[in-house]
């Protein structure tokens, strides 16, 4: 049983599209986070939310937009997609944010969705 | 702003032998340090977190440790194995309250 699942695992596409991608987390964590890694494999943070509420939102193009209907829940939406939006998006989970409590902030990682855009 | 550098980006060793990532760190106020190892095509699993008022964590054959004042980490690998190849990313809770990552070390075990 997955403890934090991303949908779809790939995704081609063409610019100018919108497309979503989702994540749930079964872990009964508090705070979701969606990072992107590049070709570079450099891992950054777009936005992270505790109990539904944005907490971090990094510098991203308006063009992204996360939902996050409920705790368990943290969707990515993308609109007008362009050739350097191309990456990997990885969302995660953790059980609190920020807390220093130890192991509280442990990240658990989906397995990544793969954005090619054409 | 945190930033996190790792060195080396690439390592290969053979079966065996022990080894040493680095992971430097600017930000002093650290709350934690994650070591973390992802496989290709895969997501990133947690290895170590050591809080700030530790200097080590050990979890079988790996060994982490914490220098807030010279802003170092470590992770230590002993007897390493082929199925210890892959990438390592340390990363670092600091003042923002954010994980901010490095760009990772590629180890390769030869058998």
């Amino acid at each position: 049983d997955t403890a934090v699942s991303q949908t779809p695992k790939y995704l081609v596409t063409q610019m100018g599209n919108d497309k979503s991608i989702k994540c749930e987390q079964n872990l009964g964590h508090d705070t979701m986070y969606w990072y992107k890694q590049d070709s570079k494999k450099f891992l950054k943070i777009m936005f992270s939310y505790n109990n539904k509420e944005l907490i971090i939102n990094e510098t991203v193009p308006n063009r992204f937009s996360p939902k996050s209907p409920d705790k368990a829940h943290l969707n990515l939406h993308i609109n007008s997609l362009e050739l350097g939006d191309s990456a990997v998006y990885f969302c995660a989970s953790s059980q609190d944010w920020g807390t220093g409590i130890s192991g509280a902030n442990v990240l658990t990682f989906g397995a990544g969705s793969r954005l090619t855009v054409l | 702003k945190q930033e996190v550098t790792q060195i080396p980006a690439a390592l290969s060793v053979p079966e065996g032998e022990n080894l040493v990532l680095n992971c430097s760190f600017t930000d002093s106020a650290i709350y934690n340090l994650q070591w973390f190892r992802q496989d290709p095509g895969k997501g990133l699993t947690s290895l170590l977190l050591i809080q700030s008022s530790q200097r080590e964590q050990t979890s079988g054959r790996l060994n982490a440790s914490l220098d807030k004042s010279s802003g170092r980490s470590t992770l230590y690998i002993a007897a390493s194995q082929p199925g210890d190849s892959a990438t390592y990313l340390c990363a670092g809770l600091g003042s923002a309250r954010q994980l901010t990552f490095g760009s990772g070390t590629q180890l390769t075990v030869l058998p």
